[in-house]
């Protein structure tokens, strides 16, 4: 059964250093998202992705974060400048009509 | 902007009974919802979706329930097993942009043996 993946699985970092998360969706999935949940919170939108362009994101998506699919398969999420309260995990998810499947997520540490 | 929420924040049942695990959504142009569940340390699990053009949806050991009157759905688990042990969460897509998704804040399921 195909599936999301994404990596690292775990990425710790420096306050200030840029961070790249990498998901590759499911391949024949048109629209791609991302999402944080900070421990013991609810899951949170960040960014949608559709035609190769960001078609919606929320208050939480500022000028620290971009999105990207640099290829046919890959979509990444980049923190240009990562701060203390950026440490989450992040999901990418990736939708066949209205149906939403998410990685496995990616655990972000700022120290 | 939309709000999803759960009733009870943690939910203990015996194995073998059936566990039931509500969701309370706030904008009733909504018409399309899922059910999720979250081991620890996973990623979010597709289990069933609902329509709101239906009040009942049945999969495997599972059926969701929607009550538009009063905007609330369940999610029914039948013969609750302890790999059944998660986070549920319902997730509501936005009537107004259907890119957007709003999630529940979940509620923890466990199962004793």
């Amino acid at each position: 059964e195909p599936e999301v993946t994404q990596t690292p699985s775990h990425q710790v970092t420096q306050m200030g250093q840029e961070v790249i998360l990498r998901c590759v969706p499911i391949s024949n999935h048109l629209y791609f998202y991302w999402y944080r949940q900070i421990l013991g919170q609810k899951v949170e939108f960040l960014v949608s992705f559709y035609n190769n362009e960001i078609s919606e994101k929320s208050e939480i998506f500022d000028d620290q974060f971009s999105v990207e699919r640099p290829d046919g398969s890959n979509f990444t999420l980049k923190i240009r400048s990562t701060k203390l309260e950026d440490s989450a995990m992040y999901f990418c998810a990736s939708v066949s009509t209205d149906t939403q499947y998410f990685g496995p997520g990616t655990r972000l540490t700022v120290l | 902007g939309e709000s999803v929420g759960l009733h009870l924040p943690t939910l203990s049942v015996q194995e073998g009974d059936n566990s039931i695990i509500n969701c309370a959504y706030s904008n009733s142009a909504s018409d399309y919802f899922i059910w999720y569940k979250q081991e620890s340390g996973k990623g979010p699990q597709f289990i069933i979706d609902i329509r709101s053009n239906m009040d009942k949806r049945q999969g495997q050991r599972v059926t969701v329930l929607l009550n538009k009157t009063v905007k609330h759905l369940s999610l029914q688990i039948a013969a609750t097993q302890p790999g059944d042990s998660a986070v549920y969460f319902c997730a509501e897509k936005s009537p107004y942009n259907f890119n957007k998704f709003y999630f529940g804040s979940g509620t923890k399921l466990n199962v004793k043996p």
